[in-house]
């Protein structure tokens, strides 16, 4: 069974501080996918991250794919208020595997 | 909006009752998922379809059944409700699927239920 393991589990912070979240795996995925889940709502592809060191960003969202595909991170700079959220990372084989995701929140 | 709507959005029963929960789609994607989201343990898998009248065991299937005769709807039955079974159920779909794959899953808002 693939599990993908996502640290750490909470999170908060004052805003414009920094944070990486991370995903880890002892499995090989063929790519990765991070979801940002808002209360009440189901969760929202942020990225997919497909070949081994790929890095994306996205605005102050910067992505990395692990070398080996086995792992990931999601950093951000200069944390807000409104990135407050459950964060995701899934990982595709055969199917579909998610983390049980980081919680964070920033406080103004 | 990704098309995909759940109902009923909130819903409270008891213990040994049967529970049909509805997810419908607007995208004609193959694909359909049903996941419950707990504490602790994420997003899990129930079950998918991989076209009408196809469907196949998730992680967490027992207790469960399935039901897809359209394209466009995807059922989640609990025969016989209980506890264990109060969570936060998507749906979810997307247009393709597997090891070949990175497709976007599209997830619904979610139905929480409860099971006194």
């Amino acid at each position: 069974t693939q599990l993908l393991e996502q640290s750490p589990q909470f999170l908060s912070i004052q805003e414009g501080e920094n944070l990486t979240v991370y995903c880890n795996s002892s499995s090989v995925f063929s790519s990765l996918q991070w979801y940002r889940q808002e209360p009440g709502e189901g969760p929202v592809l942020l990225v997919t991250v497909v070949t081994g060191g790929e890095v994306k960003k996205l605005k102050r969202l910067t992505f990395q794919f692990g070398d080996a595909r086995k792992d990931s991170s999601l950093h951000i700079t200069a944390a807000q208020p409104g990135d407050t959220g459950l964060y995701l990372c899934a990982g595709e084989g055969e199917k579909l595997v998610f983390g049980k995701g980081t919680k964070l929140t920033v406080n103004p | 909006d990704a098309g995909i709507t759940q109902s009923p959005r909130h819903k409270v029963t008891e213990t040994g009752t049967p529970v049909t929960l509805r997810c419908h789609q607007t995208e004609n994607h193959r694909y359909m998922y049903w996941y419950r989201q707990d504490p602790g343990h994420g997003l899990r898998l129930i079950h998918y379809s991989y076209g009408v009248k196809d469907t196949d065991k998730g992680e967490v299937s027992d207790g469960y059944s399935v039901s897809r005769s359209k394209t466009e709807d995807f059922l989640l039955t609990l025969e016989s409700a209980t506890s264990s079974q109060t969570s936060v159920y998507f749906c979810a779909i997307s247009f393709s699927s597997g090891v070949f794959s990175t497709d976007t899953q599209y997830f619904g808002p979610g139905t929480r239920l409860t099971v006194l």
